[in-house]
């Protein structure tokens, strides 16, 4: 079932804070948050596992509280380099296909 | 490493047309998949394989068929292309399923 993320989108002025939702109706093992730019294909940001480990390697964060089936993705003191749609994708057991959010659009102005 | 590839980059097709959108990864990864993205769907799952000789079907699949004869091509065959199929299609691969996804450039295709 596709995650609902929230909000669909939002615009910020540089160095702003941002928090991208995205839920589900099942438990989840894992999520998966991917940035895409306009024109581009989607690029990884961050995994995040039942169990509270986290592998990423961008200065991005998040949280994924496993009770609340919800993750949240915090962009911080937010860059022009921000700017695109940001998806969730999850899985609900190891080794089940991912299952993409809408996507949530964050514009970061000058 | 090339990553993933596809080809073509854009494609115009007339109803009722037929053709093979090509995809090859070079990571030597198991997983592959193909989405198609339409605005304000996010990503929909069309097809994907759990490695050489094994496809499965995703949430979109009517209307498309894939094969994975080699590790390397997950090729997508559209049988009797429809205006309701125009979408950007993009392929991914990852080591495992539920692993980092890595995304091709993506196939533009406009049915007329």
């Amino acid at each position: 079932q596709q995650p609902v993320q929230s909000p669909q989108a939002v615009i910020l002025r540089e160095g702003e804070d941002a928090v991208i939702n995205c839920s589900s109706s099942k438990a989840l093992y894992s999520v998966h948050w991917y940035r895409q730019k306009h024109g581009e294909a989607p690029v990884f940001l961050m995994i995040l596992l039942k169990g509270g480990e986290q592998k990423g390697h961008e200065k991005i964060s998040a949280s994924f509280n496993e009770k609340k089936q919800q993750s949240s993705l915090y962009l911080t003191a937010s860059q022009l380099s921000y700017s695109g749609t940001y998806f969730c994708g999850t899985e609900e057991t190891s080794g089940s296909r991912l299952t993409f959010g809408e996507g949530t659009q964050l514009t970061v102005n000058p | 490493n090339a990553g993933v590839t596809q080809t073509p980059k854009f494609q115009v097709l007339k109803t009722g047309q037929s053709m093979t959108l090509q995809c090859a990864q070079d990571m030597n990864h198991e997983y592959m998949s193909w989405y198609r993205q339409d605005p304000g769907m996010g990503l929909r799952l069309i097809h994907y394989s759990v490695g050489a000789g094994i496809t499965d079907q995703g949430e979109v699949p009517n209307g498309y068929n894939v094969s994975r004869s080699t590790t390397e091509d997950f090729p997508l065959r559209l049988l009797s292309a429809a205006p309701s199929q125009t979408s950007v299609y993009f392929c991914a691969s990852s080591e495992t399923v539920g692993e980092t996804q890595y995304f091709g450039p993506g196939t533009r295709l406009l049915v007329l």
